[in-house]
């Protein structure tokens, strides 16, 4: 069955440098939620998207945006990147009305800024 | 004080043995509970979900207790695979748009 699809895997950005993150949520799924996951701590979300449309917004930087394109693809683009960013970002979908269903995640892209 | 809270562990125990992870939540209108195992630099998944009436899934048991806001997760006859970070995650409802509410992960780690 496909999954997420986030890339890319792995990423090295000189500080201050622009990043953009790419993720494919499973078909039919509506929504698109962001979460970064520093060494050692639980994830935290940063932002989603329904229907193309920003939902939530949790800790994102001002630095950081998202959006959510018409064939649901997401992208998160950082700028002027920091040490601290360093992380794993991780992207999950869901389709609305599935019940508890709970969420899917990819793979994750594991950003180093250097 | 975060708002999902699990003690970090680790864990350690011998092959077989059962173990049982706890978690509380702080917010009252929180509808969906679930339980995610997350693998070392991998991402987390879906172990169960998480029913008022409990649920089971082979060796796997969930528990809610909603007046006490408190989650539990019991894992019977341990496996070396068991072997993880295991996250009690929270959400205020299922519709869309509503984002997982992690606690910190409690580690696993069962030995021969």
């Amino acid at each position: 069955a496909a999954g997420v699809i986030q890339s890319p895997r792995h990423l090295i950005k000189e500080k201050r440098e622009t990043a953009t993150l790419k993720c494919y949520p499973i078909p039919r799924h509506d929504t698109v939620y962001w979460y970064q996951q520093g060494p050692g701590q639980d994830p935290q979300f940063l932002i989603s998207f329904y229907e193309k449309m920003q939902s939530d917004k949790g800790s994102i930087p001002d630095r950081f945006s998202a959006q959510q394109f018409s064939d649901y693809h997401s992208e998160l683009n950082m700028s002027s990147l920091e040490l601290g960013d360093s992380a794993l970002y991780f992207c999950a979908s869901s389709r609305s009305g599935q019940g508890q269903s709970g969420y899917t995640f990819g793979s994750g892209t594991r950003l180093t800024v250097v | 004080r975060k708002e999902v809270e699990q003690d970090p562990g680790p864990f350690n125990v011998p092959e077989g043995a059962t173990v049982a992870f706890n978690c509380t939540y702080s917010n009252s209108a929180s509808q969906s509970f679930f339980w995610y195992r997350q693998d070392c630099r991998k991402e987390p998944k879906l172990l169960m979900s998480v029913y008022s009436s409990g649920n089971e899934d082979g060796r796997f048991t969930a528990q809610l207790n909603r007046a006490s806001q408190y989650i539990s997760l019991l894992i019977r006859d341990s496996k070396l695979s068991d072997s993880a970070t295991y996250l009690c995650v929270v959400t205020l409802d299922n519709n869309a748009g509503n984002m997982l509410t992690f606690g910190g992960g409690t580690r696993l780690m069962v030995k021969p």
